[in-house]
């Protein structure tokens, strides 16, 4: 079965800081990889998504991601954070069976 | 462009009381369109897939006669929760597919049962 692991419930990072979220996953054959925002009370926005090609993906509002497959992860990247993106981040993958399954969520706080 | 539009954004309803969720794709068209469910503080779960045409396909666990999922058109597909109870109090979301875009995501509605 395909599974999706994003180990930190919560980050904090400090505005002007990069910041990471992290992203694992587990699937049969190759990954579609997608990132994901999620306000409160709203609906998913789409970030990012890594299909083939470049490993490093560039995406929405100067998000970035790195697929490494060795690895089996998908780590969402920012340089420079803003107060703005703090949000809950999802991570999701299909695999094999075709469907979107998603990570369990990581509540980015960016600190002014 | 791959918009997709979702109603209503919030609902309180009665217990015993059905309810009917409105996914609609404005700007393409979706043969298939995917149904989940938020819980607080959790991620989401795929309830169902709906095919426009044909029967939904259930998530193991999920009840089909009380979620009951309509997909008559390419652009609307609908969740109705039959008989509501506090327990179906959740956030939904649907989706739909675009080949060229991939999933596209529906703004949400919070269900509160009373």
């Amino acid at each position: 079965a395909q599974s999706v692991a994003q180990p930190e419930d919560q980050v904090n990072v400090a505005e002007g800081n990069p910041l990471t979220v992290k992203c694992t996953y587990s699937v049969s054959g190759n990954p579609y990889l997608f990132w994901y925002v999620q306000y409160p009370n709203r609906g998913l926005q789409f970030l990012l998504k890594y299909i083939t090609g470049d490993n490093l993906v560039k995406g929405s509002y100067g998000f970035e991601a790195e697929f490494n497959k060795s690895q089996t992860s998908f780590h969402l990247k920012k340089p420079s954070a803003l107060v703005s993106d703090s949000a809950l981040y999802f991570c999701a993958v299909i695999g094999g069976n075709e469907k979107l399954t998603f990570g369990t969520g990581t509540r980015l706080t960016i600190i002014p | 462009g791959a918009v997709v539009s979702q109603h209503p954004s919030r609902v309180i309803c009665k217990s015993g009381t059905s309810v009917k969720i409105e996914c609609r794709s404005l700007d393409f068209q979706a043969t298939t369109m995917f149904w989940y469910r938020q819980f607080p503080k959790q991620s989401l779960m795929l309830m169902a897939t709906s095919n426009e045409g044909s029967k939904a396909t259930y998530e193991q666990g999920v009840e089909k006669d009380k979620f009951l999922i309509n997909h008559a058109s390419l652009t609307l597909s609908t969740l109705t929760v039959t008989s509501a109870h506090p327990e179906d109090s959740s956030f939904y979301i649907c989706s739909a597919m675009r080949v060229t875009n991939g999933y596209t995501f529906g703004s949400g509605t919070r269900l509160t049962v009373v």
